[in-house]
Order: C-alpha cells, then sequence, then structure tokens
C-alpha cells in the first residue's frame, strides 16, 4: 500500500503559468482533500470531493481548479500561477464519513 | 480569521519529561477535534481525537483533553522521548460538515536527550 502520493515533489513556476497536480491514494477512499501550508499557518483547505466526479470549494479556492475523473485520483490545476500561492500543497483523502485524513508527503510549489 | 489557534510556537523539554501542547478554538460548532504530527518532508499523520462528548481520551503515552467551556485543548505526552520531536497540529471540525477542518499553526516539539 503506497497511501497517498503527490506528483511532483517540487516545482518552479513563473508568474502566469499553468500547471496540475496529482494525487493518488489506493485505500478506495471516498473523500479527498487539497490543502495548502504557509508559513505560520495552518493547513488551508481549497477543496475536496466527497466522490467521483463531485467537487466542492474550500476555504481558500480562488485561483484554483480541481477534478475528480476517478476515484484514486484528485488533481489540483493552477491556471494562471502567482508568487501568492508559492506553498507547500498537501493531498488527504479519508473514508466515508470518517474524520481522520491521510496525508501526501507534499509538494512544494514555487512561483516567482 | 483563524478559528483554530496554536499560541506557542515551540516547545522544548527534556527526555523522560512531559510534553503539554496546547490548542484554542472559537467555533463553537466544533465538536471533533484531532492532533496531527508532521516529520520534516512528510505529510501530516493522525495521532489522537476526541468528540465533544467526551472530556478525555487516552492512547498509550498519548492523553487529550478537551475543555469545552474553555474552548481549549492539549495533548499530552508522557514520558517524552527523542522520535516525539516533530510539529504538532491541533484539528477541528464539526459533525454536520467533517470535510471542512481547521486547522491551527503547529507546535514544533522538540525533545532533548
Amino acid at each position: 500500500n503506497a497511501g497517498v502520493t503527490q506528483t511532483p515533489k517540487f516545482r518552479v513556476l513563473k508568474t502566469g503559468q499553468s500547471m496540475t497536480l496529482l494525487c493518488a491514494q489506493d485505500m478506495n477512499h471516498e473523500y479527498m482533500y487539497w490543502y495548502r501550508q504557509d508559513p505560520g499557518m495552518g493547513l488551508r483547505l481549497i477543496h475536496y470531493s466527497v466522490g467521483e466526479g463531485t467537487t466542492a470549494k474550500g476555504e481558500v479556492p480562488d485561483g484554483y481548479n480541481v477534478s475528480r475523473l476517478k476515484k484514486q485520483n484528485f488533481l489540483l490545476g493552477l491556471e494562471s500561477a502567482a508568487p501568492s500561492q508559492t506553498s507547500v500543497y498537501f493531498c488527504a483523502s479519508s473514508q466515508f464519513y470518517k474524520y481522520e485524513q491521510y496525508f501526501g508527503p507534499g509538494t512544494r510549489l514555487t512561483v516567482t | 480569521d483563524q478559528q483554530v489557534k496554536q499560541n506557542s510556537p515551540s516547545l522544548s523539554v527534556q527526555e523522560g519529561r512531559i510534553s503539554i501542547l496546547n490548542c484554542d478554538y472559537t467555533n463553537s460548532m466544533f465538536d471533533y477535534f484531532l492532533w496531527y504530527k508532521k516529520y520534516p518532508a512528510e505529510g501530516p499523520t493522525f495521532l489522537i481525537s476526541i468528540s465533544s462528548i467526551k472530556d478525555k481520551n487516552e492512547d498509550g503515552r498519548f492523553t487529550v483533553f478537551l475543555n469545552k467551556s474553555a474552548k481549549h485543548l492539549s495533548l499530552h505526552i508522557v514520558p517524552s522521548q527523542p522520535g516525539d520531536s516533530a510539529v504538532y497540529f491541533c484539528a477541528a471540525t464539526s459533525g454536520s460538515n467533517n470535510n471542512d477542518m481547521r486547522f491551527g499553526a503547529g507546535t514544533r516539539l522538540t525533545v532533548k536527550p
């Protein structure tokens, strides 16, 4: 069991470029989440999904889009990157109506 | 606004002693609380949780206490071990929308041998 994996681990973008972060889980979890973590702040929820084909906005959704075409994958897209999106991004998953979330190792994104 | 606050960015304790990490919350709708532990270059891992119907939950060396009237919870680690050195995040959520979890900024615990 790999658990939750994230691709890539590191990325540097120029302002205005686009990219997609991939999250995959092999635990057959229904729920998946994208968070960002910034210095001095806790993890903040960007978007989440309660099942294949469904997504919802979290606390800080602006500038991001997501898709969940397959149950095991959750993609986070940045259409036009901004320096304010420099952060560490974590993906997580959880079972149906369970509180404990399982996190991936994170992606460090720098936008210059 | 930060609904979950961990006011101590860091804590240092001696091996074998007790570590006490604190967390305060402002949203009275929160009814489930969790602690996560994070090592460098890894994602957070679930440590222990507590429901608002309880005031204490224990798992081995880890105990979480909840004081609902004060909107405060704490994590006790006894005895502390060097391997406990990590960043600890407090998190809170509500049963009505358990997908919306709010995290504190974290406390970096250092356990000295």
